[in-house]
Order: structure tokens, then sequence, then C-alpha cells
């Protein structure tokens, strides 16, 4: 079993609509939590980082992280065209610039 | 402006070759880092290093070897190429808080 499970989709919503996005874990000593956006044929990059428990907003992105169910949640509001990549969700034990375990990635289009 | 660049972008060879990809970043960065990306598998780390003279491996290393003598360059080497080893690698250096990557080698072993 991975230590970090995410949903492949792909995953399609209209222009506007909220997409939700998902990963559980294995690894009780994860602490720090990430979520990387990559285009296709390009590097990921950093989307939002999220230390232990809680929530965080940057703008139309809100990430959840309960560490209580081992689970963390990405929300992309009013989303756009250009939302459309793949999601990865990135865990460490030690701090967010340290080795990381990824998730397999979420594909999501958002259809105009 | 800081960047972190690897070469070649594309690379074809075959079975039993010694291969090297090429990882240059600008931000000073005591932390590298390789990962290859499969299908199914998202990103996996094979190496890392904290600084110089140090480096890591990680389960999936087999068969790969880094060095790395300064601050800025962490070349991955692949001893003896398989086709097991087709894939696209990614370098990321980083901070405390960031991992930045750089844009991916296509690999394909023939």
């Amino acid at each position: 079993q991975k230590e970090v499970e995410q949903d492949p989709g792909p995953l399609s919503v209209p222009e506007g609509a909220i997409v939700s996005l998902n990963c559980t874990y294995s690894n009780s000593a994860f602490q720090y939590f990430m979520w990387y956006r990559q285009y296709s044929r390009k590097g990921p990059e950093l989307l939002m980082y999220t230390y232990s428990s809680g929530n965080k907003e940057d703008g139309r992105f809100t990430a959840q992280v309960d560490k209580s169910s081992k689970y963390i949640s990405l929300f992309i509001r009013d989303s756009q065209p250009s939302d459309s990549a793949t999601y990865l969700c990135a865990m460490s034990g030690r701090a967010a610039g340290n080795k990381l375990t990824f998730g397999g990635g979420t594909r999501v289009l958002v259809k105009p | 402006d800081a960047e972190i660049t690897q070469s070649p972008r594309h690379k074809i060879t075959e079975t039993g070759r010694q291969v090297t990809l090429a990882c240059h970043q600008t931000w000073n960065h005591n932390n590298m880092f390789w990962y290859r990306q499969d299908l199914g598998h998202g990103l996996r780390l094979i190496h890392y290093s904290y600084g110089v003279q140090d480096t890591n491996k990680r389960e999936v290393s087999d068969g790969y070897s880094v060095s790395r003598s300064n601050t800025e360059d962490l070349p991955l080497t692949l001893e003896s190429a398989a086709s097991s080893q087709t894939s696209v690698y990614f370098c990321a250096s980083s901070d405390r808080e960031t991992q930045y990557f750089g844009p991916g080698t296509r690999l394909l072993v023939l």
C-alpha cells in the first residue's frame, strides 16, 4: 500500500465550479503538507503548504489538513480553464523543503 | 533571476549504457533532490543531498548514483541503463519551506 493515496481522476468541472481534491496518508510522522500544481510537460510548482492540522486560504485556494483522519484537501473556488493541470499532494516529516512523499496526482480539467 | 535547469531535456539511450543527467541551481540552496515520475506512481524520490559531499539514497535508488562536489550541481548517473529506468526525471532544490523543481528530463532506454 502506498504511503500517500490520491485519486488519479480525471476530474472534469465547468468553469466557475469548485474543485475539490483530497489525499489520504498512512504515516503519522508527516507534519508538513503541500499541494503542487503541474502543467503538462512542466515541473511541479508549489501552490500551498500547511504545517500540522488546520485550514489555510490563499486567494481562490483553500487547503485543509485533518491529522486525526490522515486526510488533506485542496479546494479551488471559481475555477478557470487555466486551472487545468495535475495537482499533486506531498508530505514531509521534517520541513516543507525537506524530502517529500508525493501522491500520484489528480488530473483536473476545467471546461469553458 | 535564480533558477534551476536540467540537461538534456530529452535523451534516448540503449540498455547497458551509462547516462548522466545534469542539474544546476543558482539559488545557493544546500538541499537538492532527484525524483522520477511515472504514470500511476507520481513522483518518487531517488536521491537527496543536504550539502556538499552529502548524498543519501532512497528505496528506488538501485542503479542510480549522485555526487555533490559543489553547492550548485547534483548530477544523476545511471550506471548501466535499464528499460525500467525509462521515465521523466525531475531535479529540485529547496530552502526550508519550498522545493523548486526543474523542467524535467525525459529519458527513454531502448
